[in-house]
């Protein structure tokens, strides 16, 4: 079984912050694992993931997380927010490939100028 | 490549109705799984469908079904409809042996 921790509901930056957003996770297998962004609206896009190999994982607009094994943790971060990367953040977990996806509970970020 | 489509975006039914949503995967995906998101419980897995076949479902009830038809597109049914069936119904198509899933607009049911 697996299961997402995303601490907090809330995270708030300013413009040109750095972003972090927490990610911890519970897996009875290796996990495979994803940051996806859902803007107001829409559907989940996707940031990044892990599969194997190089534990930091670079994705899309300029994020990045790193696999930690040891800390069983997938933190997502970004060196300088941007107003349009206000949007809700959600890390997910599965136990193989093609498996289902357990989500956390998501993260809202708010960017201020 | 299209992304994948959901329809349709809305609904509105009342209590006691069954509703059909259709979603269309990525062209030359297999695999269909269906999330649905409300405020409260968050993401949850409904189902997923492969070459027309479930194998994979989560833990709602019997009045939640689905099917997959030959070129992959896919339907997912609620019967008896229930207050608490108002959510965001998403889904998303990945090639089948791959690891990433795509996820369509979505459709928000509303139940009255």
């Amino acid at each position: 079984a697996q299961s997402v921790t995303q601490l907090g509901s809330h995270v708030s930056v300013s413009e040109g912050a750095l972003v972090l957003l927490r990610c911890n996770y519970s897996s009875s297998v290796p996990p495979y694992l994803f940051w996806y962004v859902q803007y107001p609206n829409q559907g989940l896009q996707l940031l990044l993931k892990y599969t194997t190999g190089a534990t930091l994982v670079k994705g899309i607009n300029g994020f990045e997380a790193e696999f930690k094994k040891s800390e069983t943790s997938f933190h997502l971060t970004k060196p300088s927010a941007h107003m349009s990367d206000a949007a809700e953040y959600f890390c997910a977990v599965s136990g193989a490939p093609n498996s289902k996806l357990t989500f956390g509970k998501g993260i809202t970020l708010s960017v201020r100028p | 490549k299209a992304g994948v489509t959901q329809t349709p975006r809305y609904l509105i039914k009342t209590r006691g109705q069954q509703v059909t949503l259709s979603c269309s995967p990525i062209s030359g995906h297999r695999s269909v799984s269906w999330y649905q998101q409300t405020p409260g419980q968050g993401l949850q897995f409904l189902f997923e469908y492969f070459s027309e076949t479930q194998r994979n479902k989560g833990n709602f009830p019997g009045r939640f079904s689905g099917r997959q038809f030959s070129n992959s597109r896919s339907e997912m049914n609620v019967s008896t409809l229930e207050l608490g069936d108002s959510a965001l119904y998403l889904c998303a198509s990945s090639f089948g042996g791959e690891d990433t899933q795509y996820f369509g607009p979505g459709t928000r049911l509303t139940v009255l």
